[in-house]
């Protein structure tokens, strides 16, 4: 089915560990972002991109890289894990065309999400 | 400093009355108001937008209405139906903003019983 794919959903890690939560999506969207979900609080952009090889930084892009090697996958990097890091990370995909329109909810189609906790 | 406030973090109605989700602003610039809808276990779904220009948006049973002097927004959603049960996103997005952030609620959560 065409969508967003998030793996894994869940992960446990340690402080200080790295990982790499992947996305892919097979729509042929331009645009690719990461959002986290903390408890009592909004979804909040991390990084995002409009192409292959374009990478730009959200609201909260500290302690993540981005990388966009092609337009179906747009890998979150978590270089050192830090407690605070714990949260729900969402990917979501559109085309380019409408993230300038919000008419349409940005045309937005979110992965299911990933799990994280950092102990 | 929230930008975007859901004051209610929960809301129980019966099926088939009237479920009002609230969501109040802070930043005049804000242009566009988003409501997305999420499941356990999923993503966000897009379920409605007004645009600051207009004062209601209407599609099927959600409504959505929005009082700019207020900063405040409401969607109605008329018959509730079970299937409506989830976490009910209010979001926004400036005029100003340059990396097409939307700028998010923390959630209402519906729960409609049969």
């Amino acid at each position: 089915n065409a969508g967003v794919t998030q793996t894994p959903k869940f992960q446990v890690l340690k402080t200080g560990q790295s990982m790499t939560l992947q996305c892919a999506q097979d729509m042929n969207h331009e645009y690719m972002s990461w959002y986290r979900q903390d408890p009592g609080m909004g979804l909040r952009l991390i990084h995002y991109s409009v192409g292959a090889g374009i990478t730009d930084q959200g609201e909260v892009p500290n302690g993540y890289n981005v990388s966009r090697s092609t337009t179906e996958d747009f890998p979150l990097r978590l270089l050192s894990a830090a407690p605070s890091q714990t949260s729900v990370y969402f990917c979501a995909s559109s085309y380019l065309q409408y993230i300038t329109d919000p008419r349409n909810g940005y045309g937005y189609t979110f992965g299911s999400g990933t799990r994280l906790t950092v102990v | 400093d929230q930008q975007v406030k859901q004051n209610s973090p929960s809301l129980s109605v019966q099926e088939g009355r009237i479920s009002i989700l609230n969501c109040d602003y802070t930043n005049s610039m804000f242009d566009y108001f988003l409501w997305y809808k999420k499941y356990p276990a999923e993503g966000p779904t897009f379920l409605i937008s007004i645009s600051s220009i207009k004062d209601k948006n209407e599609d099927g049973r959600f409504t959505v209405f929005l009082n700019k002097s207020a900063k405040h927004l409401s969607l109605h959603i008329v018959p509730s139906q079970p299937g409506d049960s989830a976490v009910y996103f209010c979001a926004a997005r400036s005029r100003r903003s340059s990396n097409y952030k939307l700028t998010f609620g923390k959630g209402t959560l519906l729960t409609v019983n049969p």
